[in-house]
């Protein structure tokens, strides 16, 4: 079965560099959901996307922006990348299921900011 | 959103049954229980959702007692491979998407 494709799955940047990450949900997913996980971190939401519209939001600073497309793929767009950005970066997506919230998980992409 | 409350950690040996308990005093009425399961370095996985009474799938089974204010993941026979991060996510579908905020999860150690 199709699984969520997160890309790249490694990632080198310098400080004050700019990273995109992308997120291919599973087909008819209508969901994406953004995470942040630091080392021996809890994932922490940064934001959501229902049917190419923001539907939530988290702890996302101000220099991150996302967005969902019409293909209903996601892209993270990181500025300024500060050193304390080094984490794991994960996409879950989930159906329009009204009573389902399962959500399913991308590998993630590794950033590290150096 | 409902705030959950875990223990921090726990320990087994193979072949035991584990229980993790999750409060969630706060917990509404249209919110459901999820658990997931994350190794290092992968993202969460799902593992079993729940409403009201108990819920069982093939690897896993959820107690949701009458007031919905805690509920328990239950494991049969745990091997090594168990060991992992546990996640209690509450959270509803609400018209634009679910709510899936994690908390602190639960790390359970499986030794021989």
């Amino acid at each position: 079965a199709a699984g969520v494709i997160q890309s790249p799955r490694h990632l080198i940047k310098e400080k004050r560099e700019t990273a995109t990450l992308k997120c291919y949900p599973i087909p008819r997913h209508d969901t994406v959901y953004w995470y942040q996980q630091g080392p021996g971190q809890d994932p922490q939401f940064l934001i959501s996307f229902y049917e190419k519209m923001q539907s939530d939001k988290g702890s996302i600073p101000d220099r991150f922006s996302a967005q969902q497309f019409s293909d209903y793929h996601s892209e993270l767009n990181m500025s300024s990348l500060e050193l304390g950005d080094s984490a794991l970066y994960f996409c879950a997506s989930s159906s329009p299921d009204a009573r389902n919230t399962e959500a399913f998980f991308g590998q993630g992409t590794r950033l590290t900011v150096v | 959103l409902a705030k959950t409350t875990q223990p921090i950690s726990m320990d087994s040996y193979e072949g035991q049954e584990v229980n993790i308990t999750c409060s969630h005093n706060n917990i509404a009425t249209n919110d459901y229980i999820t658990w997931y399961q994350q190794f290092p370095s992968q993202g969460p996985r799902f593992i079993i959702q729940g409403y009201k009474t108990k819920v069982t799938n093939e690897v896993a089974s959820l107690f949701i007692p009458a007031d919905r204010k805690s509920s328990t993941l239950s494991l049969p026979r745990v091997s090594l491979s168990d060991t992992a991060v546990y996640y209690c996510l509450v959270g509803r579908f609400t018209g634009g998407g679910n709510k899936l905020t994690f908390g602190t999860g639960t790390q359970l150690k499986v030794e021989l």
